[in-house]
């Protein structure tokens, strides 16, 4: 079947280091998103990816890197300048961004920091 | 810039009653409206989407939304709640002036009581 998968679904970090969140899908689609879910505030963009070798900021990109090598994957890494990096984290992606049917989802990414 | 409303932080019905979670928007143009669920550390589920046509529209498990130009709604209803109705449940709104991403609100927390 196809699908979004991201792992692990549960991270524990130490302050200080720098963590990478994997993001693959097998729907061939172009366009990738990570967000950031936090208690009462929805959903935060960090990242997208409209093609492969290309992405831009959202609208909370600092502490955050990413790449796209390849079409079906998109990391996340979450850097020691990510001051409160405990969060859910959870990766989507779109035939295009003009995709009229939304994104589909992975299941998510709990990131916790000890 | 477009964006999307959740009034309610959380929403209490009794099984079998109708229930409504409700949404407003902001956008210039036509709107391309979405709602999402999301159960317990999983991902978002699209549940239904309003692009143009019938202002009903209906959905996944047996949901369905209510498209108001006047009053920029997009309520989303049931006419008989189940406990396994019990989730957060997302309004969304693509916004055609930011790379057609898609922009979601807070969140509604939907609790059916037995």
């Amino acid at each position: 079947d196809g699908g979004i998968t991201q792992s692990p679904k549960y991270l524990f970090r130490k302050e200080g280091q720098n963590v990478t969140l994997s993001c693959e899908q097998n729907l061939n689609h172009d366009a990738m998103y990570w967000y950031r879910q936090d208690p009462g505030q929805g959903l935060r963009l960090i990242y997208y990816s409209q093609i492969v070798n290309d992405f831009q900021k959202g609208d909370i990109a600092e502490g955050y890197s990413v790449s796209r090598e390849k079409k079906e994957s998109f990391p996340l890494t979450v850097t020691s300048a990510q001051k409160n990096p405990t969060a859910f984290y959870l990766c989507a992606s779109s035939h295009t961004a003009l995709n009229p049917n939304g994104y589909t989802f992975g299941s998510g990414t709990r990131l916790t920091v000890v | 810039a477009q964006s999307v409303a959740q009034p309610e932080d959380q929403v209490n019905v009794a099984e079998g009653n109708p229930l409504t979670v409700k949404c407003t928007y902001s956008v210039s143009g036509n709107p391309y409206l979405f709602w999402y669920v999301q159960y317990p550390n999983r991902g978002l589920q699209f549940l239904l989407k309003y692009i143009t046509g019938d202002n009903l529209v209906k959905g996944s498990y047996g949901f369905e939304a209510e498209f108001n130009k006047s009053q920029t709604s997009f309520h989303l209803k049931k006419p008989s709640a189940l406990v396994s109705d019990s989730a957060l449940y997302f309004c969304a709104v693509r916004d055609m002036n930011r790379d057609d991403k898609i922009i979601f609100g807070k969140g509604t927390r939907l609790h059916i009581l037995p």
